[in-house]
């Protein structure tokens, strides 16, 4: 499981505040992802970070912003949640191989 | 920009009998992977294809790809009831980086 933590598992917010997800690894791997799983779209890449404070923009950015200052934490913030962030939210790294994409358990979020 | 589109998106099946998932993606690459998702949980990797012409098997689950038709496939051979679970192709867009797109997932239920 690549050794991947993700931090709330659940958490309801309201409309307007901001909201921080973490991402934990220990396998000391370079690419860190987010994604967002919702009904009908599979998943979509937010952001993804190559290297401690090298990050880039996915598919679906905006209104989201992250942050890697360690290479085992990766944080997802969300400014000011809207309920269109409602989402199950995975995070991810690359394994050992630089192939095979491994991923968190999710982290379920409600903006009410 | 890339798009994956999966079919069928909802498949209903005897336990005995076999199948097939369809992967298309519209743009060129060379890395495609194939992830299952039972419910509420996160995604397993089950397939890293990497070259036209590849073909990895794992028990009643075999994967291919046709680089150049831009499609995989994921066979089920004498379905049991354990591989009921949803399953998703990911064609890698950045030559490497790794950024996903996903396909809409095929939900996918054998039924005893």
């Amino acid at each position: 499981d690549a050794g991947i933590t993700q931090s709330p598992r659940h958490k309801v917010t309201e409309t307007g505040t901001p909201v921080t997800l973490r991402c934990h690894q220990t396998e000391n791997h370079r690419y860190m992802y987010w994604y967002r799983q919702d009904p009908g779209h599979g998943l979509r890449l937010i952001h993804y970070s190559y290297g401690v404070k090298d990050t880039d923009k996915g598919e679906v950015s905006d209104g989201y912003s992250v942050s890697r200052s360690k290479t085992e934490d990766f944080l997802l913030t969300l400014e000011s949640a809207t309920s269109s962030q409602t989402s199950v939210y995975f995070c991810a790294t690359v394994g050992t191989g630089g192939y095979e994409q491994y991923f968190g358990p999710g982290t379920r979020l409600t903006v009410t | 920009e890339l798009k994956v589109e999966q079919n069928p998106l909802f498949l209903s099946m005897q336990e005995g009998k076999n199948y097939t998932i369809y992967c298309n993606y519209s743009t060129t690459s060379d890395r495609l992977y194939w992830y299952r998702q039972d419910p509420g949980k996160s995604l397993e990797s089950l397939f890293v294809l990497l070259s036209n012409g590849a073909v990895k098997q794992e028990g009643r689950l075999m994967a291919s790809l046709d680089t150049k038709a831009r499609l995989s496939t994921l066979h089920i051979t004498a379905a049991v009831h354990d591989l009921s679970a949803t399953y998703f192709c990911a064609v890698d867009k950045s030559q490497g980086a790794q950024k996903l797109v996903f396909g809409q997932g095929t939900r996918l239920t054998i039924n005893p």
